[in-house]
């Protein structure tokens, strides 16, 4: 069974400040990874789509890496913002359809 | 366009109690998801939904749960009785088509069961 964790489980940075959140994955048979925002009461938003055959997606400030060899990935903010604030989730697909997520980082922004 | 609607946002009820949740995916996507997310995880899979066709419910408790998409469109969610470990945040989402499509995500259902 594919297990995703996802370190660390909270974190909290000053403005400005560059900082990378770590997803880990046992299987390392898989057909996409993807990263999600998931603000407080509120559903997910997809961040980045990275397919087993690419290495990294960006998107403005965001940055995610994937080392399938290794069951990792990252995900890279640069000039954090305290509208970052948000739980962080990296997921999984190894099938077509079966998508499994980790935990989550707590994210948080200090103005 | 309209996102993924969920109602209610938020329900308490006591245990053996039964509740439902309803979903409302956006117009013109064939894939309906529920998950289960419990406080600190990520979410889980209960049911996916091919149009009318529930074609992944190996992780839905089938004793006390049960889902139905009427018309391949709108979705309820049911559990009778509830139980103290149901309270969690019920998610719904949607994709476009049957295949690894983006899923887009309603607000959540939050059930508290005392």
């Amino acid at each position: 069974k594919q297990e995703v964790t996802q370190i660390p489980a909270a974190l909290s940075v000053p403005e400005g400040e560059n900082l990378v959140l770590n997803c880990s994955f046992t299987d390392s048979a898989i057909y996409n990874l993807q990263w999600f925002r998931q603000d407080p009461g509120k559903g997910l938003t997809s961040l980045l789509l990275i397919q087993s055959s690419q290495r990294e997606q960006t998107s403005g400030r965001l940055n995610a890496s994937l080392d399938k060899s290794s069951g990792r990935s990252t995900l890279y903010i640069a000039a954090s913002q305290p509208g970052d604030s948000a739980t962080y989730l990296c997921a999984v697909r190894k099938r077509w359809n079966d998508m499994r997520f980790g935990a989550g980082t707590r994210l948080t922004v200090k103005p | 366009e309209a996102g993924v609607v969920q109602s209610p946002r938020y329900k308490i009820i006591e245990k053996k109690q039964p509740v439902a949740f309803w979903c409302n995916p956006i117009s013109g996507h064939n894939t309906l998801y529920w998950y289960r997310q419990n406080l600190g995880q990520g979410p889980e899979l209960l049911i996916r939904y091919e149009n009318e066709e529930a074609v992944d419910d190996s992780q839905l408790p089938k004793d006390r749960f049960s889902a139905e998409r009427l018309k391949g469109v709108d979705s309820t969610l049911k559990i009778q009785p509830a139980e103290l470990g149901d309270s969690a945040v019920y998610l719904c989402a949607s994709s476009y088509g049957t295949g690894p499509d983006t899923q887009y995500f309603g607000p959540g259902t939050r059930l508290t069961v005392l």
